[in-house]
């Protein structure tokens, strides 16, 4: 199997504070875990790439001060937005790529942030 | 750069076929791939196309030509839990993520 888990599911913070989201791969190996948001009816947007072991790589526009990303191991990758305001508010989905098949990402369930 | 154009919504009714298409220019090509995401849900995979021709995974069934940039996704049998967004996705060619296509929304009719 190739299952990856997200936490937490859903959170509501204040504006001007700071959540983490976990994003793990629970039975397989992942060097490489990547963060995407996605707003209603809209596509997938990759933010960042996450490589074990190393610091990530950020997609254009997106503030890596902001959006801090840190994969600890093989297994683990979190999220951490920073300074939450309303506009942070949106579905923050990871996934993590197995070594083979080479081009399959297996998603997390996702998580709905919403800044109030 | 990639990108990548889809129908952006389709309407079939139960037990019907519908074909979703997927046409995409890039860069560098590895491949096509397909997800399915549900309401509130996280993204599926469904299907890969590394070479040209039909995979076939039970109800659904996938197409590639890469002379023609050119790729759908076949589901057959419609079923009311088949109403969902279906995204197009490729690989970038000097990373490891994939680019996505703007989605599909479907909707099977009773």
């Amino acid at each position: 199997g190739a299952v990856v888990s997200q936490h937490p599911s859903w959170v509501i913070c204040k504006s001007g504070t700071s959540v983490k989201i976990e994003c793990r791969s629970l039975d397989f190996q992942a060097t490489t875990m990547f963060w995407y948001r996605q707003f209603p009816k809209q596509s997938l947007m990759l933010m960042a790439t996450s490589n074990e072991g190393s610091k990530a790589t950020y997609e254009q526009g997106v503030e890596k001060d902001k959006f801090l990303i840190n994969h600890a191991s093989l297994t683990l990758s979190t999220l951490t937005v920073t300074s939450a305001h309303p506009e942070d508010s949106s579905f923050y989905i990871c996934s993590a790529k197995k070594a083979s098949p080479a081009d399959t990402q297996y998603f997390g369930p996702g998580t709905r942030l919403t800044v109030l | 750069g990639q990108s990548l154009e889809q129908p952006s919504e389709v309407t079939a009714v139960e037990g019907a076929i519908v074909q979703i298409n997927c046409t995409y220019q890039t860069s560098g090509f590895y491949g096509l791939s397909w997800y399915q995401q549900h309401d509130g849900g996280a993204p599926t995979f469904l299907s890969y196309n590394g070479l040209d021709g039909l995979e076939e995974t039970g109800r659904f069934s996938s197409f590639l030509s890469r002379s023609d940039s050119y790729g759908y996704l076949l589901l057959q049998e419609l079923q009311m839990k088949d109403s969902a967004s279906y995204f197009c996705a490729v690989r970038a060619p000097y990373g490891q993520n994939f680019v996505f296509g703007p989605g599909t929304r479907l909707s099977v009719l009773p």
